[in-house]
């Protein structure tokens, strides 16, 4: 079975200063890891994965993830926040033997101040 | 291109009444998924589809869900009869073959039943 949590239900951060949003993840396989956003009222957006390779990874909007094996960790973050990218942000985590299915974190509502 | 779209973006029904949900995936997109956003909770997967037939659907609830890709095209997936539980938001997503590939989602479809 496979498993994603998001231990943070909220992260509130000032505009300009680093951001970092928590996941940690259980696969019984290698894992291929994502993350998408939401805004309100819209569908979740694709913003970066990991699948193999170097374990930082950098996507869209100027957001990295870096994929920690050990730690079993794959947390978001940005340098410096800015307002807009106020949203709900999801982690997931798919087998690399499984075509299939995404299991998805809680979510994580992220607030950036003014 | 155009993305994955889903209709309705909302419906409001009664406990007992039928609703049908549709999801036209991006062209060319064989995998197709169906989740489920319930109270705020993580995004849980209810099945995939490859072109027509269906590949997982271990996270069907309960057999007052159906869910067709007749042609390999467009989704729908029916509740009959809809029961106060049922509402959430129900996401459809779609990707390339692959598991490295991620998916894209639509906007979603917002239920509620009274």
């Amino acid at each position: 079975a496979q498993s994603v949590a998001q231990p943070e239900d909220q992260v509130n951060v000032a505009e300009g200063n680093p951001l970092t949003v928590k996941c940690t993840y259980s696969v019984s396989g290698n894992p291929y890891l994502f993350w998408y956003v939401q805004y309100p009222n819209r569908g979740l957006q694709f913003l970066l994965k990991y699948i193999t390779g170097d374990n930082l990874v950098k996507g869209s909007y100027g957001f990295e993830a870096e994929f920690n094996k050990s730690q079993t960790s794959f947390h978001l973050k940005k340098p410096s926040a800015l307002v807009s990218d106020s949203a709900l942000y999801f982690c997931a985590v798919r087998d690399n033997t499984n075509a299939g299915k995404s299991t998805f974190g809680d979510g994580t509502t992220l607030t950036v101040k003014p | 291109e155009a993305g994955v779209t889903q209709f309705p973006s909302h419906s409001v029904i009664e406990k007992g009444q039928t609703v049908t949900l549709r999801c036209d995936p991006i062209s060319g997109h064989d995998n197709l998924y169906w989740y489920r956003r319930v109270m705020g909770k993580e995004i849980k997967f209810l099945l995939h589809f490859v072109k027509e037939s269906k590949q997982d659907e271990s996270g069907m609830p309960n057999n007052r869900f159906l869910a067709e890709r007749t042609g390999g095209t467009y989704s729908t997936l029916k509740v009959q009869p809809a029961e106060l539980e049922d509402s959430g938001v129900y996401f459809c997503a779609s990707s390339q073959v692959g598991s490295i590939y991620e998916q894209y989602f639509g906007p979603g479809t917002r239920l509620t039943v009274t």
